[in-house]
């Protein structure tokens, strides 16, 4: 049973078109985080969440916890090909010990 | 801040022999590391948690006599893959946990065994 469902899995895109990348549970996360990984190297951390109903961004990506904390929002406008890459979602939940649940993740592609 | 090295890189290794990958937290105590194996455009599938001092939990379906772990300081844990098999080749990263549950990742070694 995947607990932290995200979507789409794949999503290939033009320059400049903007996107949004899913991620939902039925199961309530102390936190949330979300990681971008390029090919052949470790995730590397985006952001944070931990609040319900919190939005944040960073330079055009724009991350949303939502309100119950069980699902989350990365949106990303005016994409460029440095976006190219796979997105993580992972929720932490105060009963794992630290661990993480990582959804699916999103391999996305910018075509200049 | 918050930078996670492994080494190596990249191994080659023939049927049958162990390779060990280290993971280093460079600028802050890892209490907490854990270790993960992915394959091509999946995503990560945890394998262990290493806590320093103490022994590893693994989870279900990881042997923990296959793929040993130590994490004897705050700032390095081992993972040996013994006696490895070509099933064995895979992406390994290893990641610290940070102080809000977030965790910081090494750069991943990749594993081809022959």
């Amino acid at each position: 049973t995947q607990l932290l469902e995200q979507s789409p899995q794949f999503l290939s895109i033009q320059e400049g078109e903007n996107l949004t990348v899913y991620c939902n549970s039925s199961s309530v996360f102390s936190s949330l985080q979300w990681y971008r990984q390029e090919p052949g190297e470790g995730p590397v951390l985006l952001v944070t969440v931990v609040t319900g109903g919190e939005v944040k961004k960073l330079k055009r990506l724009t991350f949303q916890f939502g309100d119950a904390r069980k699902d989350s929002s990365l949106h990303i406008t005016a994409a460029q090909t440095g976006d190219t890459g796979l997105y993580l979602c992972a929720g932490a939940r105060s009963s794992n010990t630290g661990k993480l649940i990582f959804g699916q993740g999103t391999t996305l592609q910018v075509k200049p | 801040g918050a930078v996670v090295s492994q080494h190596p890189s990249r191994v080659i290794c023939k049927s049958g022999t162990s390779v060990k990958i280290e993971c280093r937290s460079l600028d802050f105590q890892a209490t907490t590391m854990f270790w993960y194996r992915q394959f091509p455009k999946q995503s990560l599938m945890l394998m262990a948690t290493s806590n320093e001092g103490s022994k590893a939990t693994y989870e279900q379906g990881v042997e923990k006599d296959k793929f040993l772990i130590n994490h004897a300081s705050l700032t390095l844990s081992t993972l040996t893959v013994t006696s490895a098999h070509p099933e064995d080749s895979s992406f390994y990263i290893c990641s610290g946990q940070g102080v809000m549950d977030e965790q910081f990742f090494g750069p991943g070694t990749r594993l081809t065994v022959l």
